[in-house]
């Protein structure tokens, strides 16, 4: 049961280094999300993906992009890091429309940019 | 604004000393309520949702419960394996992709 899958999961970037971090699920979920985790600030929604094809921005958007490569995959790319992106990344996906649709997270990223 | 608060922001408890947690949220309008656990490194791990006033859901020596403003996630008589930060997120009723966490309350069970 593999659930959500990310990597890596920890990554050290200098100033203005770009990398892109990856995510898998095999629950066949529509939705997939990228939350960043900072402490005393909680999960805050960078963007998400309603469905393949589609991403839409979240509460903390700036400084990233993301691509749904298809229904199972969806990347984050920071093009040029900065401090302020030191963080854990998590993602995470869900099966809105049905009754049960709570979010399922990975394991999370540890990006520290220094 | 949607926004949700926890508190307290950590509680130390002894082994056996039921407690509650609280999640209070403003939001345009609820679709669920979500109540996830979280260990060091890890990520979060789903425990329960609630829908509507009123709904309670339990699960081992967890209780959730929902009001109109709030939901409280009682421990009742907790064991040192509970310790973990606890976060609550709301769903939200015109968007099903928009979930908004609180900060968490990080739980310390002490022997």
């Amino acid at each position: 049961n593999a659930g959500v899958t990310q990597t890596p999961k920890f990554q050290v970037l200098k100033t203005g280094q770009s990398m892109t971090l990856q995510c898998a699920q095999d629950m066949n979920h529509n939705s997939m999300y990228w939350y960043r985790q900072d402490p005393g600030m909680g999960l805050r929604l960078i963007y998400y993906s309603a469905s393949e094809g589609t991403t839409d921005k979240g509460e903390v958007p700036n400084g990233y992009n993301v691509s749904r490569l298809n229904k199972r995959e969806f990347s984050l790319r920071l093009e040029s890091a900065a401090p302020s992106q030191t963080s854990v990344y998590f993602c995470a996906s869900s099966d809105e429309g049905q009754m049960n649709t709570e979010a399922f997270f990975g394991q999370g990223t540890r990006l520290t940019v220094v | 604004e949607d926004q949700v608060t926890q508190s307290p922001e950590a509680l130390r408890l002894q082994e056996g000393e039921s407690s509650s947690l609280n999640c209070s949220y403003t939001v345009s309008g609820l679709r669920g309520l979500f109540w996830y656990r979280q260990d060091p490194g890890k990520g979060p791990e789903f425990l329960f949702t609630l829908y509507s006033a009123g709904e309670e859901k339990e699960k081992e020596r967890l209780k959730a419960t929902l009001t109109k403003k709030e939901s409280f996630l009682h421990i009742t008589a907790p064991k040192p394996e509970d310790s973990a930060t606890y976060l609550c997120a709301v769903q939200l009723l015109y968007n099903f992709n928009k979930f908004y966490f609180g900060s968490g309350t990080k739980l310390n069970v002490k022997p």
